[in-house]
């Protein structure tokens, strides 16, 4: 498995403030993901974002209003941009590592976000 | 357009008995399936997968069936156990090796075991 942790673990903002969250990864990955979810719904892909290149957004979702930075292998941000109450959600982002683990995806615990 | 869902928000199984989650998708590309376990605030724990090639997958108390010509998979939990009251997602991957792939996900069953 992976071990990734968050920063923040939650967080409570102002309307039109933008928030950073990041993640750390034990050990390098080639891939990372950032997933939303909102109160009482499934897990959305937001991004995903390899290292060395452009992030690639899922339909739906925009890089000024998600700015995502992956510096190197173990380690990306995800900054949610202007915020608005509809962007309350908890911020997830995930790995998938080589191996017998290649198909598998492991979560970081996430970033719950409350926008005022 | 959900293109993987399940259908139960819910579930309520007895301790010891078993308890079967469903889930359906329609897209045929998708390769290999993945079923998650989450508690509340913490992310999603990976539990249990099972290739497109397979029709079945065993893990101690948890087993994958899929049923390809359905677009359909379950899992069973054998016996159930009030710790693994949670909500359980499951999840398809899109794409192959050599590109970019992705996974998308149900929209979750809460599993209560009930002692």
């Amino acid at each position: 498995s992976a071990v990734i942790s968050q920063k923040p673990s939650r967080d409570i903002c102002q309307r039109g403030t933008s928030l950073t969250i990041q993640c750390q990864v034990d050990s390098q990955v080639t891939m990372m993901f950032w997933y939303r979810q909102q109160p009482g719904q499934s897990l959305t892909l937001i991004a995903t974002a390899n290292q060395g290149s452009e992030a690639t957004y899922e339909s739906g979702f925009v890089i000024d209003k998600f700015p995502i930075s992956r510096p190197n292998l173990t380690f990306s941000t995800l900054t949610v941009s202007n915020m608005s109450p509809e962007d309350s959600s908890i911020y997830l982002c995930s790995v998938t590592r080589g191996g017998r683990s290649y198909n598998e995806q492991f979560f970081g615990p996430g970033t719950r976000l409350t926008v005022l | 357009d959900q293109q993987v869902k399940q259908n139960s928000p819910s579930l309520s199984v007895q301790e010891g008995r078993i308890s079967i989650l469903n889930c359906d998708y329609t897209n045929s590309m998708f390769d290999y399936f993945l079923w998650y376990k989450k508690y509340p605030a913490e992310g999603p724990t990976f539990l249990i997968s099972i290739s497109s090639i397979k029709d079945k997958n065993e893990d101690g108390r948890f087993t994958v069936f899929l049923n390809k010509s359905a677009k359909h998979l379950s899992l069973h939990i054998v016996p159930s156990q009030p710790g693994d009251s949670a909500v359980y997602f499951c999840a398809a991957k899109a794409g192959g090796y050599s590109g970019t792939y992705k996974y998308i996900f149900g929209t979750g069953t809460r599993l209560k075991v009930l002692a």
